[in-house]
């Protein structure tokens, strides 16, 4: 039973370009929607979170879009670089409960 | 991140074989986790910890065994290799008491169970 599902899957964005990966969760209990970045060979990290009482948040190029009404939060990376091509996964969790990831996007940025 | 080690980094091994997968930290957390990442499934949970003496199963389960044997060390073990089980093991660790559960991923095992 997968309650965060992510797309798309893949993802090729030229240089310079906005990179948007969706994803939609179920449980309306989860209050907090992280994403992770994971480099080749690396461990996923932690890049960007948000909590349900905030629409959007921004941490450089990096941007949170929630719509709490449709149970979907989107992640958007304005002026994508060579250097963000990495697998992105959308996750969920209510407080401190165990995290629900998403399926992973893979995201090629051509220079 | 070198505060979560996860060794071996690779390993190829035989159905039916007997394999332990190992995690340590230094960032002094209290939880701990073992997921599995297939290519577009993600990252599943197999089991965590919330302390030495707490085991709990997570999604996927079935197969798998885990040990706490200190606050920094949590093993995962295949008691019988299959070749569905061929994927890349990650190991992750959280602070307790905190209000949201930011997890700190070890470098990944990639076991191949041919």
């Amino acid at each position: 039973q997968q309650q965060v599902k992510q797309s798309p899957q893949s993802l090729i964005v030229q240089k310079g370009g906005i990179s948007i990966i969706n994803c939609a969760y179920e449980n309306t209990a989860f209050d907090y929607f992280p994403w992770y970045q994971q480099f080749p060979g690396k461990g996923p990290a932690l890049l960007i979170a948000i909590r349900p009482d905030v629409s959007e948040k921004k941490e450089g190029r990096f941007t949170i879009s929630f719509n709490k009404s449709a149970k979907q939060f989107s992640l958007h990376i304005m002026d994508s670089q060579p250097g963000d091509s990495a697998t992105y996964f959308c996750a969920a969790s209510r407080g401190a409960q165990k995290l629900v990831f998403g399926q992973g996007t893979r995201l090629t940025i051509n220079p | 991140d070198a505060d979560v080690t996860q060794t071996p980094r690779n390993r190829i091994t035989k159905t039916g074989k007997r394999i332990m997968l190992e995690c340590s930290q230094t960032k002094g957390h209290d939880r701990m986790y073992w997921y599995r990442q297939d290519p577009g499934l993600g990252l599943r949970l197999i089991y965590y910890s919330f302390d030495v003496k707490d085991i709990n199963k997570g999604e996927i389960s079935d197969g798998y065994s885990v040990s706490r044997q200190a606050q920094a060390k949590f093993s995962l073990s295949l008691e019988s290799a299959i070749p569905n089980q061929t994927a890349l093991y990650f190991c992750a660790t959280a602070q307790a008491g905190g209000s949201y559960n930011e997890q700190f991923f070890g470098p990944g095992t990639r076991l191949t169970v041919l």
